[in-house]
């Protein structure tokens, strides 16, 4: 099974709300990652986790707070968003990271935020 | 730094043809070259991923992509195209010290009519 989860589907909120988005993977995956994906452009890097610690943080403004709680769980927290940062984010996993060798990343369906 | 070109933006193919959707690649040595599905709304599928052996590889949903060193390509075929296959199409290189960051291409919108 090469399943992420990602919850809600969708979110709307405003730019004073704080809100959070979640990701899971059961497959024994060490390393996450978060993505940010508009609208017919390819995903984005923001975000890698190693083994429950922040690897790699590309540049990503600090209104977007990512914390991985346990092995399964990845978390991007969000507070005064901007219009622009209404994208598709996207949650990723892989078998591990810094090997040496690449490996496969798996995505999730995403979460459709809109920022009003 | 590697890079990666899908040279077509929008293909339009008729259900039950053949469909190929181009990449190349610039990158020194061989790269780990993937296929990813992305339908409307939805997140990235992997359809199919070369590291290391035949150079022809088969994925899911009957595509097949056949990695060209020589000309630095890894391009995407299916010879029979479903409605369902109607859909965004992304070619990414993983490459370097970096094991973490993929590359994409722009992708190719795929439209697939009656």
């Amino acid at each position: 099974d090469t399943e992420v989860t990602q919850t809600p589907k969708h979110l709307v909120m405003g730019m004073t709300n704080k809100k959070s988005l979640k990701c899971e993977q059961h497959m024994g995956h060490r390393a996450m990652y978060w993505y940010k994906q508009k609208a017919k452009k390819p995903p984005e890097l923001m975000f890698v986790y190693s083994y429950e610690k922040l690897s790699i943080n590309e540049s990503v403004p600090s209104r977007f707070s990512p914390e991985c709680p346990n092995s399964s769980l990845l978390n991007l927290h969000l507070h005064a968003l901007q219009p622009e940062d209404s994208a598709l984010y996207l949650c990723a996993s892989s078998q591990d990271l810094g090997a040496g060798r690449w490996e496969t990343q798996y995505f999730g369906p995403g979460t459709r935020l809109l920022v009003l | 730094a590697q890079s990666v070109t899908q040279p077509d933006i929008h293909i339009t193919v008729s259900e039950g043809a053949s469909l190929e959707l181009r990449c190349n690649y610039s990158y020194g040595a061989t790269p780990y070259l993937f296929w990813y599905v992305q339908s409307p709304g939805q997140g990235l599928q992997l359809l199919l991923k070369y590291f290391s052996g035949d150079t022809l590889v088969q994925g899911i949903k009957g595509f097949e992509a056949e990695f060209k060193r020589s000309q630095s390509s890894f391009n995407l075929r299916k010879p029979s195209v479903h409605w369902s296959d109607a859909a965004e199409y992304f070619c990414a290189v993983g490459a370097g010290s970096n094991d973490y960051k993929l590359s994409f291409g722009a992708g190719t919108t795929v439209t697939v009519r009656a």
